[in-house]
């Protein structure tokens, strides 16, 4: 049981490139989100989905869009990087119940838009 | 749109002595008040969560206790050791029709000093 996993841990990218970040669960979790976080700025949502073939945006979702075709995978893509996108990002997923709705947070991903 | 102040951003303390953090919540519809604890270089993990038919909750060393009229909610660590250390957040969640979408202070650094 890996929980929550995300790669690549780190990527430069020169501004104007594109990149796919993935995140993969395998806790049968029917939601899952992407945070980005800097600093004195907490973790702030910029998509999330709240299960297979949906998706929401968040409080930043502006330059990113992802994509839920299988529920253990959301995916987060950068179309065209920009240096204000340089930012460490976490992936998290989450049980839907009655029951503890804790969220599971991936190891994060460095990322550097130069 | 939904929001979580948490105060002070910055907190220091003697090893022992015990430390407090602050957040307000605007989303009235919040019901699930989670923090977590993100270690230098790690990921948040959750460490405690109240819900909003309980007005306190206590683990250990840790408690949280929750004002809903006021909208704000606190965390309390007693007996402070080295440890402790690391950046606390606290969120609210919102379930909404669609999904259930958690918002985040933009967390507070504590330093325990031995």
């Amino acid at each position: 049981n890996a929980g929550v996993t995300q790669t690549p841990k780190f990527r430069v990218l020169k501004t104007g490139q594109s990149m796919t970040l993935l995140c993969a669960q395998d806790m049968n979790h029917e939601y899952m989100y992407w945070y980005r976080q800097d600093p004195g700025m907490g973790l702030r949502l910029i998509h999330y989905s709240v299960g297979e073939g949906t998706t929401a945006k968040g409080e930043v979702p502006d330059g990113y869009n992802v994509s839920r075709l299988k529920k253990q995978n959301f995916l987060l893509g950068l179309e065209s990087a920009a240096p204000s996108q340089t930012s460490v990002y976490f992936c998290a997923s989450s049980y839907h119940g009655q029951g503890k709705t804790e969220a599971f947070f991936g190891q994060g991903t460095r990322l550097t838009v130069v | 749109g939904e929001n979580v102040e948490q105060h002070p951003s910055t907190l220091s303390v003697q090893e022992g002595d015990s430390a407090v953090i602050k957040c307000t919540y605007s989303d009235s519809a919040s019901n699930y008040f989670p923090w977590y604890k993100q270690e230098l270089g790690k990921r948040p993990q959750l460490i405690i969560d109240i819900r909003s038919n309980v007005g306190e909750k206590k683990d250990q060393r840790i408690a949280v206790t929750l004002n809903k009229t006021a909208k704000h909610f606190s965390l309390h660590i007693t007996e402070t050791q080295p440890e402790d250390s690391a950046v606390y957040f606290c969120a609210a969640s919102n379930r909404n029709t669609g999904g259930f979408k958690t918002i985040f202070g933009a967390g507070t650094r504590l330093f325990v000093k031995a």
